[in-house]
């Protein structure tokens, strides 16, 4: 069965500073990965997706993630971290497979300081 | 476009009582899934369904049931809720024919707070 690790529960960096959260999955194939975004009382919103072809795949507000299949890792990137960007991210893993559920990690929570 | 509308947004339900959490995907989405959200334990599945008139037990269903009708609507019933099932649920669906176009992505609904007292 496949899992997910967010190493980091809660992390906080300066306003402008460059950011990058850590994933580990464990599936035996290969995984289709995908990073989600949420803000306070609000649903969840993809921000990229990987499954194929270009290991570093580009999301929506200036994200980025490169999958290392020799790492098992799947980790989010952004250059310049803005006040707006703080909030709960979650990496999830799934088969590719018609119809089944994702496993999501338990989530890091990203503070923004001035 | 709507995607999926949760309802009650929030609730606050005795002990004891049952309650069922309302979801409607207007997506024409096969599969739909109830995850539970809690503090450190990120989300986990309760249940799910591939299609209209099939359903599978996830991580945690003990205390849950769900149904499908249709393609469209994917209740989750509490029926005897209990201060553990406190938690905000939120409902999702994805489109699960199999092809090169379908990642598995997840669109999720906006959550409904449930408060067991």
């Amino acid at each position: 069965a496949q899992s997910v690790t967010q190493p980091d529960i809660h992390i906080t960096v300066s306003e402008g500073a460059s950011l990058e959260l850590r994933c580990n999955y464990s599936y035996g194939a290969t995984p289709y990965l995908f990073w989600y975004v949420q803000s306070p009382g609000q649903g969840l919103q993809l921000l990229l997706k990987y499954f194929s072809g270009d290991t570093l795949v580009q999301g929506i507000k200036g994200f980025e993630a490169e999958f290392k299949r020799s790492q098992s890792s799947f980790n989010l990137r952004k250059p310049s971290v803005h006040w707006s960007d703080a909030a709960e991210y979650f990496c999830a893993v799934g088969t590719g497979q018609a119809g089944t559920a994702l496993i999501f990690g338990k989530g890091t929570t990203l503070s923004v300081s001035s | 476009t709507a995607g999926i509308t949760q309802a009650p947004t929030s609730q606050i339900l005795a002990a004891g009582r049952s309650m069922t959490l309302r979801c409607t995907q207007d997506m024409r989405h096969n599969a739909m899934y109830w995850y539970r959200q809690d503090l450190g334990l990120g989300l986990r599945l309760i249940h799910y369904s591939n299609t209209a008139g099939t359903t599978g037990k996830g991580e945690v269903p003990d205390g849950y049931s769900v149904s499908r009708a249709n393609t469209d609507d994917f209740p989750l019933t509490l029926a005897s809720a209990v201060p553990s099932q406190t938690s905000v649920y939120f409902c999702a669906s994805s489109d699960s024919w199999t092809g090169a176009s379908n990642t598995g992505e997840l669109f999720f609904g906006e959550g409904s707070r449930l408060t067991v007292l």
